[in-house]
């Protein structure tokens, strides 16, 4: 069965970087599609990117442009979001997704990484 | 960007109510909307996508309609499991933007 498998929460200082994996299994790997979504507590979720596993290429929201770099290790099957020079309001829980092909939906969600910001 | 505006952001409503959640894009998304449902703690779950197609395994409850701008989720007879969050988002470009989300809660 497809499955999503991300690592666990992390608790960073302002100013450092964080890097999330995100591992799939039972399925082809290079066939899909990853995004990275993340929801603040209590708020919306707010599309961070996408990375196609088969080339590696990328594009991220405007937002984060210059502080976001996605990847990915086609040996393991694993993405990575790494994220820097935190701030507190980067404070969030980050999913990782699969997109489903074409214009689909996310048909699988990663569980979710907590990253706290905090002095 | 497209805007996604879902309505309204929360709403009370009792076990076997039917309930309709809406959502509104910026610009015509034709049918490439879909629906997630978000339990606390829990990633988001796909329910409809291509506006109307119900994803495996979710109940027949659960239905949607519409499409250009214009969209809705309705929940045929609301079962206590339902009680969450919801929340819309177009699959017609990128970013994938996501309504703001409505919460669903027991009156």
């Amino acid at each position: 069965q497809v499955q999503l498998v991300q690592s666990g929460a992390e608790v960073k200082k302002p100013g450092a970087s964080v890097k999330v994996s995100c591992k799939a299994s039972g399925y082809t790997f290079t066939s899909y599609y990853i995004h990275w979504v993340r929801q603040a507590p209590g708020q919306g979720l707010e599309w961070m990117g996408i990375i196609n596993p088969s080339g590696g290429s990328t594009s991220y929201t405007q937002k984060l442009q210059g502080r976001v770099t996605m990847t990915r290790d086609t040996s393991t099957g694993t993405v990575y979001m790494e994220l820097s020079n935190l701030r507190s309001d980067d404070t969030a829980v980050y999913y990782c997704a699969r997109d489903g092909g074409g214009m689909m939906p996310f048909d699988y969600w990663g569980q979710g990484t907590l990253v706290t910001v905090s002095s | 960007d497209i805007q996604m505006t879902q309505s309204p952001s929360s709403l009370s409503a009792s076990v076997g109510d039917r309930v309709t959640i809406t959502c509104r894009a910026s610009q015509s998304i034709s049918s490439y909307l879909n629906w997630y449902q978000q339990k606390p703690g829990k990633a988001p779950n796909l329910l409809i996508y291509a506006a109307s197609s119900l994803q495996s395994g979710v109940p027949s409850r659960f239905s949607g309609s519409g499409s250009g701008t214009d969209f809705t989720l309705t929940i045929s007879s609301l079962q206590p499991e339902d009680f969450a969050t919801f929340f819309c988002q177009q699959s017609y470009n990128t970013p994938r933007t996501f309504g703001q989300g409505t919460k669903v809660e027991i009156k």
